[in-house]
């Protein structure tokens, strides 16, 4: 079943403003934690991941962190463009290669 | 170098009815995972597979469902005596050998009507 989930199903964020999405998850055996895009009627696109032995990891306008305590995943996105707009996912690769995804947070960008 | 291509992009079946989609990998890429995603949801894993060889089906309904990726042509993703239920966006996936990042590229996916 599934062992990734989010907390909030959709975010508003002023245009310019920074984007936080959260993210839970359950299986402490996964390698990787991993963020993806969807916009409508798209296919997913990878953003970021970071390795399970890793706490922060950087991209470009992009910042993931992972904190395995309390088992929980976020994404950063700095200075929300109306291109953001659209559904992430989390998602977490467990140790037999295989993509697992959560439900998805829908960001709303606010003019 | 194009993405990975499925076709086709929509389908319309009657009930007991079979579809089949079809997903071309990128270049390069021998491994192919099928996903299946009901509107406002997430996406399920269904298959994972390389030439010839099914790695993974465990996210496979037990009937009706059957996907191969033969050693030549497209992988392809068959559903049998269609029901309302499988009306769904299904997407396909492709990575190189092995996967040693959380990178899969995506197609733009085949959405599937039973009438």
């Amino acid at each position: 079943g599934e062992s990734v989930g989010l907390h909030l199903p959709t975010l508003s964020v002023q245009e310019g403003d920074n984007s936080i999405i959260n993210c839970a998850y359950s299986n402490s055996a996964s390698d990787y934690f991993i963020w993806y895009k969807q916009e409508s009627g798209k296919g997913p696109q990878f953003i970021i991941d970071i390795r399970s032995n890793m706490d922060k990891r950087q991209g470009q306008r992009v910042t993931v962190l992972l904190n395995k305590t309390v088992k929980h995943l976020s994404l950063q996105i700095a200075a929300t463009q109306p291109g953001d707009s659209a559904v992430y996912f989390c998602a977490e690769r467990p140790r037999d290669d295989k993509i697992i995804f959560g439900k998805g947070t829908r960001l709303h960008i606010l003019p | 170098n194009a993405g990975v291509m499925q076709n086709p992009r929509h389908l319309v079946r009657r009930r007991g009815q079979e579809a089949r989609l079809r997903c071309s990998p990128m270049k390069g890429h021998s491994h192919v995972y099928w996903y299946r995603q009901l509107p406002e949801e997430g996406l399920k894993f269904m298959v994972y597979l390389q030439k010839e060889n099914i790695i993974d089906e465990s996210g496979m309904p037990k009937e009706r469902f059957s996907a191969e990726f033969p050693k030549e042509g497209p992988s392809i993703l068959r559903i049998q005596q269609v029901v309302r239920g499988d009306s769904a966006a299904y997407f396909c996936a492709s990575s190189r050998k092995g996967l040693n990042t959380g990178e899969l590229f995506f197609g733009e996916g085949s959405r599937l009507t039973v009438l």
